[in-house]
């Protein structure tokens, strides 16, 4: 199993620019969800799904969209880049909702870099 | 906002003390967590202690749940050099939302 994978691994951008962050887990998990880690910060959550086709916000959901077509991905779409977004962005899965007692399975991360 | 706060923010021991990191949360919760992050790399699960367990061990780790306090502590026995990383926190309150504090970063001497 890859377990979760993220891509890209770095990724600079204009403000004003969009992109989509890729997050695919291999596991048959229904859960997934996306965080952004900034210094001193911790990590916020910022979407989350707790199946394919369903998706909700979490802390900090402004200036991102998402959407799960699929159980195996759950991409992260940064609609009109802003500096504020530069962050490092990890996306987790795991096979039921945090509430069942499930652990986290975490990508690798996405740097971004908004300029 | 966020729901963990840890304490300390950094640590720094020799190879073989004992870490102690403690985690504070503000409202009830059904579980907690807790991740070890080394650097520049992703979140790995450590242990998890439902609301109703005050002790578990795993390994040479060994957590605490206080309800009543609404905290918890990460005990590390005999340290090693490759326990550097930062440590977090994480709570669920029966939602489908796992919420991190903002980490204990570890370092560990040789």
């Amino acid at each position: 199993n890859a377990g979760v994978t993220q891509t890209p691994k770095f990724q600079v951008l204009k403000t004003g620019q969009s992109m989509t962050l890729q997050c695919a887990q291999d596991m048959n998990h229904e859960y997934m969800s996306w965080y952004r880690q900034d210094p001193g910060m911790g990590l916020r959550l910022i979407h989350y799904s707790v199946g394919a086709g369903i998706t909700d916000q979490g802390e900090v959901p402004n200036g991102y969209n998402v959407s799960r077509s699929t159980t195996e991905d759950f991409p992260l779409r940064l609609l009109s880049a802003a500096p504020s977004q530069t962050s490092v962005y990890f996306c987790a899965s795991s096979h039921r909702t945090p509430s069942s007692y499930n652990e986290q399975f975490f990508g690798p991360g996405t740097r971004l870099t908004v300029l | 906002s966020q729901q963990g706060e840890e304490d300390p923010q950094a640590l720094s021991i020799q190879e073989g003390e004992n870490a102690t990191m403690n985690c504070s949360y503000k409202t009830s919760i059904n579980n907690l967590q807790w991740y070890r992050q080394n650097s520049g790399r992703g979140l790995v699960h450590l242990i998890l202690i439902r609301s109703n367990e005050r002790e578990k061990h795993s390994g040479r780790l060994r957590v605490t749940l206080d309800t009543s306090k609404k905290s918890s502590s990460l005990l590390i026995t005999a340290s090693r050099a490759a326990d550097t990383a930062s440590y977090f926190c994480a709570t669920d309150r029966g939602t489908d939302k796992l919420i991190f504090g903002t980490g204990t970063r570890l370092q560990v001497f040789p």
